[in-house]
């Protein structure tokens, strides 16, 4: 079963718009991991965050925030302004532990996000 | 600091012929990933390298695979032989620690089979 769900495949928006990026993840886990990653044209995937499962608090860094809803299993990303800067795929990732050093992160389908000036 | 380089970027093989990918992780980085995306799908784990040993490769799709991480440094992904499944961009990570460390990835290697 998928454990991490990006339902939007493609999102296309005009520059200083906002964009929300919607992920759903299923664990059995009390303990657990959550990661967005930014894939730019030149192919890296660059991290952009880490949250733990006992914090809720929503996060804020420049023009990017976080919205971890642990009564929803979600853990949505929002774009604030847009820039042309920001097109990419973005994958939202799951991590679980599968022994007390074995970690796997279990990754979406990602969302290709495009912003048009 | 130098990020984790793989090289080739791209690749075209004809199926059946044989295809070696290489990563260098982060110095110093003891875990090393090999992960997959194909066809614009979700990523997937392939296996996970702790030093020279394979802590998990419950992710390699079948003997057609075979990773090797010599002393510790540098990690080949061989595919032997390549079938038109195994189109993908394939990427590597590494981290400091095991844990929830977040990975440094690579800008994978682009595998086409044709």
């Amino acid at each position: 079963a998928q454990k991490v769900t990006q339902a939007q495949t493609e999102i296309s928006v005009v520059e200083k718009e906002d964009v929300t990026l919607d992920c759903v993840y299923e664990t059995r886990d009390t303990t657990y991991y959550l990661f967005w990653y930014k894939q730019p044209p030149s192919g890296e995937l660059v991290f952009l965050i880490r949250r733990n499962s006992f914090d809720e608090q929503n996060e804020i860094s420049g023009r990017y925030s976080w919205n971890f809803q642990k009564s929803t299993s979600s853990f949505n990303f929002t774009i604030t302004a847009s820039q042309v800067v920001d097109s990419a795929v973005y994958f939202c990732a799951l991590s679980e532990a599968l022994s007390s050093n074995d970690y796997k992160l279990s990754f979406g389908a990602g969302t290709t996000v495009t912003v048009r000036a | 600091e130098a990020g984790v380089t793989q090289f080739p970027s791209h690749s075209v093989i004809e199926k059946g012929q044989t295809v070696t990918l290489r990563c260098d992780p982060i110095s110093g980085h003891d875990n090393l990933y090999w992960y997959r995306r194909v066809m614009g799908k979700e990523i997937k784990f392939l296996l996970h390298f702790v030093k020279e040993s394979k802590q998990d490769e419950s992710g390699m799709p079948n003997n057609r695979f075979l990773a090797e991480r010599t002393g510790g440094t540098y990690s080949t992904l061989k595919v032997q032989p390549a079938e038109l499944e195994d189109s993908g961009v394939y990427f590597c990570a590494s981290s400091q620690e095991t844990g929830n460390s977040p990975l440094h990835f690579g800008n994978g290697t682009r595998l086409t089979v044709t």
